[in-house]
């Protein structure tokens, strides 16, 4: 079975500091690695994918993500948040029967000015 | 496109009544499934289909029912609501076999009194 956990329900960070959000998930198989954007009462946007290939995978809004199957882990990372980047981060891990995903918990990143 | 469509966005029902969440997408994608979303759990499959006629459950399936009859369409039924099912709901599509990305709806938000 397929397992994501993302560290840290809740993160706060300064306008202009880096942004790092965990994940850690378990496969049985090469996994397909996501993370997607929830802003306040809307649905999910995919922010950037892992499939094959290069392990470091950029995404919209300045997002980028590295793949390190050594340590099962596929974090997310943004240089300098922005107030904009307020929302839940899902990290998301695919199965392999008609792609269904396995989500984390999410992670609330909070942007103090 | 509109891309995937649900209704309503926002219901209320009492212990014990029925009702149906709609989804519909434009894609023609050949993969479509059903996740609820609470609070520190992430989003957790209910139910998913790999085509119009075949439909599979999901992590939480007990209390919904689904069917696919056209490859547009796939409402997903609560048989007697309880409070339990309070919760939002996604609806996603994915284009099949070997695409893994998925793209999600605006969400319906279900309450059980």
């Amino acid at each position: 079975a397929q397992s994501v956990t993302q560290l840290g329900s809740h993160v706060s960070v300064s306008e202009g500091a880096l942004v790092l959000l965990r994940c850690n998930y378990s496969s049985s198989v090469p996994p397909y690695l996501f993370w997607y954007v929830q802003y306040p009462n809307q649905g999910l946007q995919l922010l950037l994918k892992y499939t094959t290939g290069a392990t470091l995978v950029k995404g919209i809004n300045g997002f980028e993500a590295e793949f390190k199957k050594s340590e099962t882990s596929f974090h997310l990372t943004k240089p300098s948040a922005h107030m904009s980047d307020a929302a839940e981060y899902f990290c998301a891990v695919s199965h392999n029967a008609g792609n269904m995903l396995t989500f984390g918990g999410g992670t609330r990143l909070m942007v103090k000015p | 496109n509109a891309g995937v469509t649900q209704t309503p966005k926002f219901q209320v029902l009492k212990t014990g009544q029925s009702m149906t969440l709609q989804c519909a997408q434009d894609m023609n994608h050949e993969y479509m499934s059903w996740y609820r979303q609470d609070p520190g759990m992430g989003l957790r499959l209910i139910h998913y289909s790999v085509g119009a006629g075949i439909t599979d459950q999901g992590e939480v399936p007990n209390g919904y029912n689904v069917s696919r009859s056209t490859t547009e369409d796939f409402p997903l039924r609560l048989l007697s609501a309880a409070p339990s099912q309070t919760s939002v709901y996604f609806c996603a599509s994915s284009r099949g076999q070997g695409y893994h990305e998925q793209f999600f709806g605006p969400g319906t938000r279900l309450t059980v009194l």
